[in-house]
């Protein structure tokens, strides 16, 4: 698609419960980014994703989150058995391949899957 | 280790005046800056970038600032518009690792009519 998409783009959930969250990055890009935003944070690193390279997992805060990539396009994180600190907005974001040209250093966000945990 | 900072939460400027947005960082081996800018319920949209082989970059009313030696970069925005207003986010990007794109926490500018 023209951008990148994420849905749900408002989840309440129960604490307990577990929730997903899905990216659909622009079409060729290659990376594919998980950011989380908490109220009055900044952007905090969750995971990376680059081609078919073992993704990047050192920003995962618990073994509750995790996150898999299909076909090297859909992404889903998956938070299980929420908590109330899980409450944030997470962001998706792509770019495409690494390389010395500028368009390769831009990531492109999509709007957002703000996640409210009761 | 909060590796991108940016010490000013907040800004506030008059509408036909410079705003000087801040950021410092610790990593010398990032090689590449960008500014992106946050409206509320949006994500972050990208702004303008710089290399670390360049000390400026230019592009309209944005101007990026880069002191290596100083491992500090500026973002100027002039004249600044009402519609500038907006959480700005800088980051840097270090290619020896896998995410490679580090940021910092936001600075919220607000442009005064």
């Amino acid at each position: 698609g023209a951008g990148v998409s994420q849905s749900p783009s408002n989840k309440v959930t129960e604490k307990g419960k577990d929730v997903e969250l899905r990216c659909d990055p622009i079409s060729g890009h290659t990376a594919l980014y998980w950011y989380r935003q908490s109220l009055g944070q900044g952007l905090e690193f969750l995971i990376y994703f680059q081609g078919n390279s073992a993704p990047d997992k050192s920003g995962l805060p618990s073994d509750r989150f995790s996150a898999e990539r299909t076909g090297g396009s859909v992404s889903t994180l998956t938070i299980q058995r929420t908590q109330q600190e899980d409450s944030a907005v997470y962001l998706c974001a792509s770019s495409s391949k690494k390389g010395s040209f500028a368009g390769a250093n831009v990531l492109t966000f999509g709007a957002g899957s703000r996640l409210t945990v009761l | 280790d909060q590796q991108v900072k940016q010490n000013s939460p907040s800004l506030s400027v008059q509408e036909g005046r410079i705003s000087i947005l801040n950021c410092d960082y610790t990593n010398s081996m990032f090689d590449y800056f960008l500014w992106y800018k946050k409206y509320p319920a949006e994500g972050p949209t990208f702004l303008i970038s710089i290399s670390s082989i360049k000390d400026k970059n230019e592009d309209g009313r944005f101007t990026v600032f880069l002191n290596k030696s100083a491992k500090h970069l500026s973002l100027h925005i002039v004249p600044s518009q009402p519609g500038d207003s907006a959480v700005y986010f800088c980051a840097a990007r270090d290619d020896n690792y896998g995410q490679n794109f580090v940021f910092g926490p936001g600075t919220r500018l607000s442009v005064l009519p």
